[in-house]
């Protein structure tokens, strides 16, 4: 039973489209995340919500919106698809005994290959 | 903007060796480092969070140690194995405000273990 799971793991779209990405927990988590592979292979933070809560919004453009429908939902909704969003996207979560103090462990799902032609 | 580095970008080493590598990071503010094991086609997998300065932590034979008022962290396996082959990552926490909550991630350590 996966801990952390995203769909789709690919995505192929057209430039223009939008798409969005699934992701669910089991875990019981009060934390997740999205976070974005970048062409040097960094992990970059884009969203962290607690609780179905908006808590981190890193700088990224406005077409990617966040949605948390539960805590154990986060989607990743993305409109006007451009060829620089082509990227590995992970979300995770993490169960903090107080969120701000980034002591537990992210569990990471296996990610989503994002390719816009 | 919190900078995090990690050395060496890569490494190569024969099986049986052991091996260690740095994570470093701006000593103010600190609340827990983080490493990570990503193997390819995978997803990260967690190793160690660390909070006290002077920790020191143990999972088979990988430990790490914390230095939180130099602000470093060492990771070190023993007897290296083609399986240990992996990126290692660290990620300290912003250091205050709008980061809180937020892991910044190095660049990793590419391990190759050579049969």
């Amino acid at each position: 039973d996966t801990a952390v799971s995203q769909t789709p793991k690919y995505l192929v779209t057209q430039m223009g489209n939008d798409k969005s990405i699934k992701c669910e927990q089991n875990l019981g988590h009060d934390t997740m995340y999205w976070y974005k592979q970048d062409s040097k292979k960094f992990l970059k933070i884009m969203f962290s919500y607690n609780n179905k809560e908006l808590i981190i919004n890193e700088t990224v453009p406005n077409r990617f919106s966040p949605k948390s429908p539960d805590k154990a939902h986060l989607n990743l909704h993305i409109n006007s698809l451009e060829l620089g969003d082509s990227a590995v996207y992970f979300c995770a979560s993490s169960q903090d005994r107080g969120w701000r103090m980034s002591t537990g462990e992210l569990f990471f799902g296996e990610g989503s290959r994002l390719t816009v032609l | 903007i919190l900078n995090v580095e990690q050395s060496p970008q890569s490494l190569h080493v024969q099986e049986g060796d052991s091996t260690n590598f740095t994570c470093s990071f701006p000593s103010s503010n600190f609340y827990a480092l983080h490493w990570y094991r990503w193997e390819t086609a995978k997803s990260p997998e967690a190793l160690f969070v660390m909070t006290l300065n002077g920790d020191e932590k143990k999972k088979g034979r990988i430990s790490a140690t914390l230095n939180t008022k130099e602000g470093y962290s060492y990771l070190y396996i023993k007897g290296s194995q083609p399986e240990d082959s992996a990126t290692y990552l660290c990620a300290p926490p912003g250091a205050g405000g709008t980061s809180y909550g937020k892991l910044t991630f190095g660049q990793g350590t590419i391990l190759t273990v050579h049969p």
